[in-house]
């Protein structure tokens, strides 16, 4: 079964705090993407890689970085932890030319 | 930029009833169209996509119609049963200056199915 893999599904963190959140996919994909999910927000794009190396922004980047130095694997930084970044945060994944994403379930993240 | 939205946050309905959630979407010039459905504890999964060269396109119990005059996307779902009950959303395909194209995703529509 194919799978994106989001290795923690609930983080707790401290205001200041550096967050990694990390996502692998075994699908050879070369497409990734992170989005967060609010309640009545659905979801919003944060940064999406199309190869390794490579990172694009979202519609909502500010407060947040990307890594993809591997094609399987594309993790989410927070420099800074805030609380306005308590959220459900989901990996994605696709082929090139691919519109349909594979989701992980979801990191959901606190930040106190 | 612009936006995939939903017309209601809510939808309630009985077991075996058809189910229809709605869309409008503002970005004329996509070209692509998505729903997905997300159980609870869950990402979402892909349900049914439609191009914007077509009006209507069937799954299984799922129908997606899309109209492009008015700028609108529904999903339909015949018989709905409990399993049915999950938030659905909408997304579409959208350029992000030119450096490639990513889903856009509105708001999305929980659905409870009452037995």
């Amino acid at each position: 079964d194919v799978k994106v893999t989001q290795s923690s599904r609930y983080l707790v963190k401290r205001t200041g705090e550096k967050v990694f959140l990390e996502c692998v996919q075994d699908m050879d994909h070369e497409n990734m993407f992170w989005y967060r999910q609010d309640p009545g927000l659905g979801l919003r794009l944060i940064y999406f890689s199309y190869d390794v190396k490579m990172k694009e922004k979202g519609d909502i980047p500010e407060g947040y970085s990307v890594s993809r130095e591997k094609k399987e694997r594309f993790s989410l930084i927070l420099e800074s932890a805030s609380t306005n970044q308590t959220s459900m945060y989901l990996c994605a994944s696709s082929f090139t030319g691919a519109n349909v994403l594979t989701f992980g379930a979801g990191s959901r993240l606190t930040v106190l | 930029g612009e936006s995939v939205g939903l017309h209601l946050p809510t939808l309630s309905v009985q077991e075996g009833d058809n189910s229809i959630i709605n869309c409008a979407y503002s970005n004329s010039a996509s070209d692509y169209f998505i729903w997905y459905k997300q159980e609870s504890g869950k990402g979402p999964q892909f349900i049914i996509d439609i191009r914007s060269n077509m009006d209507k396109r069937q799954g299984q119990r799922v129908t997606v119609l899309l109209n492009k005059t008015v700028k609108h996307l529904s999903l339909q779902i015949a018989a709905t049963q409990p399993g049915d009950s999950a938030v659905y959303f909408c997304a579409e395909n959208m350029d992000f200056n030119q450096a490639g194209t990513a889903l856009i995703f509105g708001k999305g529509t929980t659905l409870s199915v009452s037995s």
